[in-house]
């Protein structure tokens, strides 16, 4: 079956400091990967979405100088905080999108990034 | 732009009664829409989909719901909850073209027992 995998699943950094996630995906290829952050108590807020072979396309409030995204073949994604602080503490989800199910995004269980 | 709205942020029902947890969209187009949930400390779990065809699906652990074009909705039910289905429940939107999944506020459900 199709599984995403994110490590850490938690991490703690000080502030002011940087970290990076992993995500990989098992079982399909990966054609894009969508990251998301959900801040305590909200929703997911979509960060970026990245197609191999294409450019990386970042929200509105989310920027590659502050959550930088490699994406180099079908099964594998990183993103990076860059210089986090408190109001980038959440949880960090991956979601791999697979164009044979329907282009069904399938999650991992996430990142869960505290900053002390 | 597009948009999912929950209008509920919480919602409390008694163990054996009935849910409708409610979920709006806009600007979809032909829209692909979700409903996932995310127990304690967890990540998200999809509970059912839908795809461009019946309105009714169904999903896992006796959730289903309908999408309704006119009314721009797709409500999520059940008809008997169960303790474990405590909770916060998320509606999701994708435009097929673009592949971006738009989530909604989301919905806390707590059961009274």
């Amino acid at each position: 079956g199709a599984l995403v995998y994110q490590y850490p699943r938690r991490t703690i950094c000080k502030s002011g400091t940087s970290m990076r996630m992993e995500c990989q995906a098992v079982g399909f290829q990966a054609t894009s990967v969508a990251w998301y952050r959900q801040s305590p108590q909200k929703t997911f807020e979509l960060i970026a979405l990245s197609t191999v072979n294409s450019a990386i396309k970042y929200e509105q409030n989310f920027t590659q100088e502050k959550f930088p995204i490699s994406h180099p073949n079908l099964s594998f994604s990183s993103m990076t905080v860059l210089n986090a602080y408190l109001e980038d503490r959440g949880l960090y989800l991956c979601g791999a999108r697979d164009p044979g199910a329907h282009e069904r995004l399938f999650f991992g269980h996430g990142t869960k990034l505290s900053v002390l | 732009a597009q948009s999912v709205t929950q209008p509920d942020a919480r919602v409390t029902v008694s163990e054996g009664a009935s849910l409708q947890l409610r979920c709006k969209y806009s600007y979809f187009g032909t829209p692909y829409l979700f409903w996932y949930v995310q127990y304690p400390r967890q990540g998200l779990q999809l509970l059912l989909k839908y795809y461009p065809g019946d309105p009714v699906v169904q999903g896992v652990n006796g959730f289903e719901a309908e999408f309704s074009k006119s009314n721009s909705s797709f409500h999520l039910r059940k008809a008997s909850v169960h303790w474990s289905d405590w909770a916060v429940y998320f509606c999701a939107g994708m435009n097929y073209n673009q592949g971006k999944l738009i989530f909604g506020q989301g919905t806390k459900l707590s059961i009274k027992p």
